[in-house]
């Protein structure tokens, strides 16, 4: 089944304790990228990557880290998480040719305390 | 700067009758626009694609309209059912190497 899964799918930590949320798909897309999505706000991309090894900023990145090392994986790094980075996050993938649909993993939703 | 608006205030319409959503967006002149449906906690999904050269999409109950002229997109559901009850977001973007930027997305909730 094609599809894009994140882990994990709950959490609740501290502020500046280092958290990984784990991006994979099984669907050989080249494009990968990393949503935030608030009350009010919409979705909102974070970090986007055209390939392999190829990163660059969305809208609101900073605070968050990523790394394209694997096509398949696109991890998404808060190295010292703050009460402002709460919400609910959404990893996606798409082909780099059109259709460009994207294909959205289940959610991760994150607290900060 | 590129601005999407969709209605933020819930529609509410009864079983049966058609449901027509409405994305407007300014300074931006996108090829494509994409629809998507999102439940509540859940990942979006997508529903339908149109190209600026395609006037109206249908797929099934959904039809989309693009106006390039009026910077809007018409989303119709026919024969509503509670099942269709989601949030709508529409997303154009310029190519397809362009982000989708998404609209806040307009929560549609339908009556039995």
């Amino acid at each position: 089944e094609a599809q894009v899964t994140q882990n994990p799918r709950y959490l609740i930590t501290v502020t500046g304790k280092k958290l990984t949320v784990t991006c994979s798909q099984n669907m050989n897309h080249e494009y990968m990228s990393w949503y935030r999505q608030d009350p009010g706000l919409g979705l909102r991309q974070i970090y986007y990557s055209m390939n392999v090894e190829v990163t660059d900023k969305g809208d609101v990145p900073e605070g968050y880290k990523v790394s394209r090392k694997e096509k398949r994986n696109f991890p998404l790094i808060l190295e010292s998480p703050s009460p402002n980075q709460t919400s609910l996050y959404f990893c996606a993938s798409r082909r780099s040719d059109p259709p460009n649909e994207q294909f959205f993993g289940p959610g991760t939703r994150l607290t900060v305390l | 700067s590129q601005k999407i608006e969709q209605n933020s205030e819930a529609l509410n319409i009864q079983e049966g009758k058609t449901a027509t959503l409405t994305c407007n967006y300014t300074n931006y002149s996108p090829a494509y626009l994409q629809w998507y449906r999102q439940d509540p906690g859940r990942g979006p999904v997508f529903l339908l694609l149109i190209r600026e050269n395609e006037k109206e999409k249908r797929k099934e109950r959904l039809k989309v309209t693009f106006d390039t002229t009026l910077k809007q997109s018409l989303f119709h559901i026919t024969a509503s059912q509670p099942a269709d009850s989601a949030t709508y977001l529409c997303a154009p973007s310029r190519d397809n190497t362009d982000k989708l930027i998404f609209g806040t997305g307009t929560r549609l909730q339908v009556f039995p």
